[in-house]
């Protein structure tokens, strides 16, 4: 079982709508970690978040951690066919220094 | 500056034989790691080092063995590879950070490697 749940799998949007992303465990996490991955090439990082409650932005990219640092959700304002990718979350819970763990990832498909 | 670099890039395998995956990067990371990647799995760490002479087992280390003997190389080596083993390989470098905050991993291009 994944200790980070990403939902949903996968998602078919048309360019200029909105979407979430969500990530979510029963763990509380230190830190945790968006990445974008795109076919035959290794993620890159998008944003960490460290603090309960916290929001960053990035261009059109919004990303929360909960209040409880169990769950985080990436949100996407008018989607365009250059944020298609796989979107994966990724957590340091307190006991697992140096131990970086991945959610499945959300394949996000953004048709013109 | 090339980052992270792995090769092969691709290599396929018979159940039994042994190989190793080459990991280099040239910005001085401590820290390095390797990752399998399988579809609907996400990424599962295999083995990371904090530095030259250590290392220490990831979430799923059977079947694998590293060394790091230098602060920019990090292989991977399948003794007797077995079809479970085929998958994506991903290796990462970073800072070692301190406290409850991972640094900026920096992922190389990945090997397929298939195991028949």
């Amino acid at each position: 079982t994944q200790l980070l749940e990403q939902s949903p799998q996968f998602l078919s949007i048309q360019e200029g709508e909105n979407l979430t992303v969500y990530c979510n465990s029963s763990s509380v996490f230190s830190s945790l970690q968006w990445y974008r991955q795109e076919p035959g090439e290794g993620p890159v990082l998008l944003v960490t978040v460290v603090t309960g409650g916290e929001v960053k932005k990035l261009k059109r990219l919004t990303f929360q951690f909960g209040d409880a640092r169990k769950d985080s959700s990436l949100h996407i304002t008018a989607a365009q066919p250059g944020d298609t990718g796989l979107y994966l979350c990724a957590g340091l819970t307190t006991d697992s220094w140096g131990k970086l763990q991945f959610g499945a990832g959300t394949q996000v498909v953004v048709t013109p | 500056n090339a980052g992270v670099t792995q090769t092969p890039k691709f290599q396929v395998l018979k159940t039994g034989q042994s190989m190793t995956l080459q990991c280099a990067q040239d910005m001085n990371h401590e820290y390095m790691s390797w990752y399998r990647q399988d579809p609907g799995m996400g990424l599962r760490l295999i083995h990371y080092s904090v530095g030259a002479g250590i290392t220490d087992q990831g979430e799923v280390p059977n079947g694998y063995n590293v060394s790091r003997s230098t602060t920019e190389d990090f292989p991977l080596r399948l003794l007797s590879a077995a079809p479970s083993q085929t998958s994506v390989y991903f290796c990462a470098s970073s800072y070692v950070s301190s406290g409850s905050v991972h640094d900026t991993q920096y992922f190389g291009p990945g090997t397929r490697l298939t195991v028949l």
